[in-house]
């Protein structure tokens, strides 16, 4: 069983750019989230996937974007970059099934710079 | 979801049980407390969860007051690789998915 895999592991940009991060969920998994992390903050979530449609979003801009593809594996796309989403970009799998206790389990995260 | 308070450092001594604290005095009935740890430089990892009932497993305990507005994450026997920041979060349980909402949580250093 592999588990949640993320590419790049560091990226840097320059404002205004566009990026995206992507995402291999655990095996057997059907749901993606994906959370933001500044340095010295915990995590804020910024949406979920789930069976390919979006299952909530957080506080963020549209400029945050995402997608998610038959096999489950999702990707993260952020335009027009800014200094303040410099962070750590954590992508979640889950298996939401009835009775289940639908733990999270993260991938190591892609450092995003942007200069 | 119900907020969650917790101590932003704790010490322990390698060998001995770590004991930290979540308040989540606001917590609804159908919430349940999870917990999760993030090591230096990786992804956040699930350690355990509970509704009332204390929880046991090969990680943790986890002991929630009989009203439900506290609980301990306990490691038995601290180890120099248990040194993360801790997580305490509530949610309701749910079949379909769902947000964590992390706050800055507990950075426990344990110390040889």
């Amino acid at each position: 069983e592999t588990g949640v895999t993320q590419s790049p592991t560091h990226l840097i940009k320059t404002r205004g750019q566009q990026v995206t991060l992507r995402c291999s969920s655990q095996s057997g998994h059907n749901t993606v989230s994906w959370y933001q992390q500044a340095l010295g903050q915990g995590p804020q979530f910024i949406f979920q996937y789930y069976r390919e449609e979006e299952n909530g979003r957080g506080n963020f801009p549209p400029r945050f974007s995402g997608l998610q593809f038959p096999n489950y594996s999702s990707e993260l796309n952020v335009n027009a970059l800014e200094l303040d989403d410099s962070a750590l970009y954590l992508c979640a799998s889950s298996l939401a099934v009835a009775g289940a206790s639908n733990e999270q389990f993260f991938g190591p995260g892609t450092r995003l710079t942007v200069l | 979801d119900a907020k969650t308070t917790q101590p932003p450092s704790m010490d322990c001594a390698e060998g001995r049980a770590a004991n930290l604290p979540c308040n989540h005095s606001t917590i609804s009935g159908n919430e349940y407390v999870y917990w999760y740890r993030q090591i230096h430089s990786q992804g956040p990892q699930y350690i355990i969860h509970g509704l009332k009932n204390n929880e046991t497993n090969e990680m943790a305990s986890l002991i929630i007051t009989e009203d439900r507005k506290s609980s301990t994450l306990i490691l038995p026997h601290a180890t120099l690789r248990d040194t993360a920041v801790y997580y305490c979060i509530v949610r309701p349980y749910s079949n379909s998915g769902y947000a964590l909402n992390f706050g800055k949580g507990t950075s426990l250093l344990v110390t040889p």
